[in-house]
């Protein structure tokens, strides 16, 4: 059973309002990611870290920004929503290769965005 | 240029019925894993199983089976005598040796089973 948050699970904004999601994990695991998953069910990775103060783009291009001051802790912002941002958000987590892991990615519960 | 495909789009099934999940990929790497995923209706993707590319032993786990087959790049996922819970959408998804180790994941199959 993995252990990685997410909050808040459901957000409902206006356009042009500034957000952050939530995801912390405790597993200790070097590597945090951002998916992005559309109605249509495929998943996009839009960021990925691979610790404390790295963070990479990841293959879809999105307007989000994210940190990682802490292992533990992988928020993602988005500083003006619009309608076109509303998606569910999944966040995962995982201990690569060369920190003895096996790079498995464990996800959290995800974060339900509408962009009004 | 890595890719993984999962035709079946959705599918329906009765109660008890088996059913398989295709899934093809394909990988310039020779040492990658394939990895299965669930996700139920509350939206949490969860790991069922993860497999290198040396290791093509089939797995079965419960009700859960999987068939791994590199002469046709292909990791189909069996549910024996499926369960209304088994409604689900299920993921399958490829991470190289080489790169960034990013997952890359199939469009999903939406699996539907009747009562």
């Amino acid at each position: 059973e993995a252990d990685i948050y997410q909050t808040p699970r459901y957000l409902v904004i206006g356009t042009g309002k500034k957000i952050t999601l939530e995801c912390s994990q405790t597993m200790g695991h070097d590597k945090m990611y951002w998916y992005q998953q559309d109605p249509g069910m495929e998943l996009h990775l839009i960021h990925y870290s691979y610790g404390v103060n790295s963070t990479e783009k990841g293959d879809l291009s999105s307007e989000s920004t994210v940190s990682r001051i802490r292992t533990e802790h992988f928020p993602l912002t988005l500083e003006s929503a619009r309608p076109s941002h509303t998606s569910q958000y999944l966040c995962a987590s995982s201990m690569p290769p060369w920190a003895g892991g096996a790079d498995t990615q464990y996800f959290g519960p995800g974060t339900r965005l509408t962009v009004l | 240029a890595q890719k993984v495909t999962q035709a079946q789009t959705e599918i329906s099934v009765v109660e008890k019925e088996d059913v398989t999940l295709d899934c093809v990929y394909e990988t310039r790497d020779t040492t990658y894993y394939l990895f299965w995923y669930k996700q139920p209706p509350s939206g949490e993707l969860v790991f069922l199983i993860r497999r290198n590319s040396f290791d093509e032993q089939n797995e079965i786990s419960g009700r859960y089976s999987w068939n791994f087959q590199k002469s046709t790049s292909s990791f189909n996922f069996t549910i024996t005598a499926s369960q209304v819970v088994d409604s689900a959408v299920y993921f399958c998804a490829l991470s190289e040796s080489t790169g960034a180790n990013n997952l890359f994941f199939g469009t999903g199959t939406r699996l539907t089973v009747i009562p």
